[in-house]
């Protein structure tokens, strides 16, 4: 079964800073790739997904991700983040075919951003 | 707003207790998952169902839980008698589509167990 490793656990920025958020997966064939973010007393939602194609991926807000195979990686990004990014972020991934298609969580990164 | 909501949203129990967790989807789907998060660890999955049956299930979900549709709409989520090490955030999720992954979750029950 795969198995997500996000490397970051908390993360503390000021606004405007950029931010990358590392995901590693363990999976050796085809992954569906997730990004969710849970804003402080709310439920978990996607920020962005990847199944196919174009390994750069937009999602809301402003932030991107890229899929990197040989490097198993997922990390997302932000240009420029603001006080309102703060929250917990889940990179998550499941499988077409293989392996199994629950997907399967990192244990989140915490963001703070001072404004 | 979630697409699938939770109750309660914080339960305190004493060890041993049972307790019940709900979860009801806005409308009808097929694929729903629980989860959980024990503070400062990952989200762990603990039982799909489809269709109204157990589809699969973690070995985290042994004997003391079990699931339920008893009204073909809500969904419960039952801890037998429940240990100090249940305390968590328990998450219901629904699935798009058929085994895309990508997950519409409700706003989760904290429960606490002393």
């Amino acid at each position: 079964a795969q198995s997500v490793s996000q490397h970051n656990h908390h993360v503390i920025l000021s606004e405007a800073a950029s931010l990358e958020l590392g995901c590693n997966y363990s999976y050796g064939g085809t992954v569906n790739l997730f990004w969710y973010v849970q804003y402080p007393g709310q439920h978990l939602q996607l920020l962005l997904k990847y199944f196919s194609g174009d390994p750069l991926v937009k999602g809301i807000k402003g932030f991107e991700a890229e899929f990197i195979k040989s490097k198993f990686s997922f990390n997302l990004r932000k240009p420029s983040v603001q006080w309102s990014d703060t929250a917990e972020y889940f990179c998550a991934v499941n499988t077409a075919s293989g392996g199994s298609y629950i997907p399967t969580f990192g244990r989140g990164t915490s963001l703070i951003v001072h404004p | 707003e979630p697409e699938v909501t939770q109750t309660p949203s914080h339960q305190v129990t004493q060890m041993g207790q049972e307790v019940i967790l709900r979860c009801v989807p806005i409308s009808n789907h097929l694929y729903f998952y629980w989860y959980r998060q024990i503070l400062g660890q990952k989200v762990e999955f603990l039982v799909s169902f489809y269709n109204n049956e157990i589809s699969e299930k973690s070995e985290i979900f042994d004997d003391q839980f079990s699931v339920e549709r008893p009204d073909g709409s809500n969904f419960t989520l039952k801890i037998r008698s429940t240990k100090l090490e249940d305390s968590a955030m328990y998450f219901c999720a629904r699935e798009r589509g058929g085994r895309s992954g990508e997950l519409f979750f409700g706003e989760g029950s904290r429960l606490t167990v002393l």
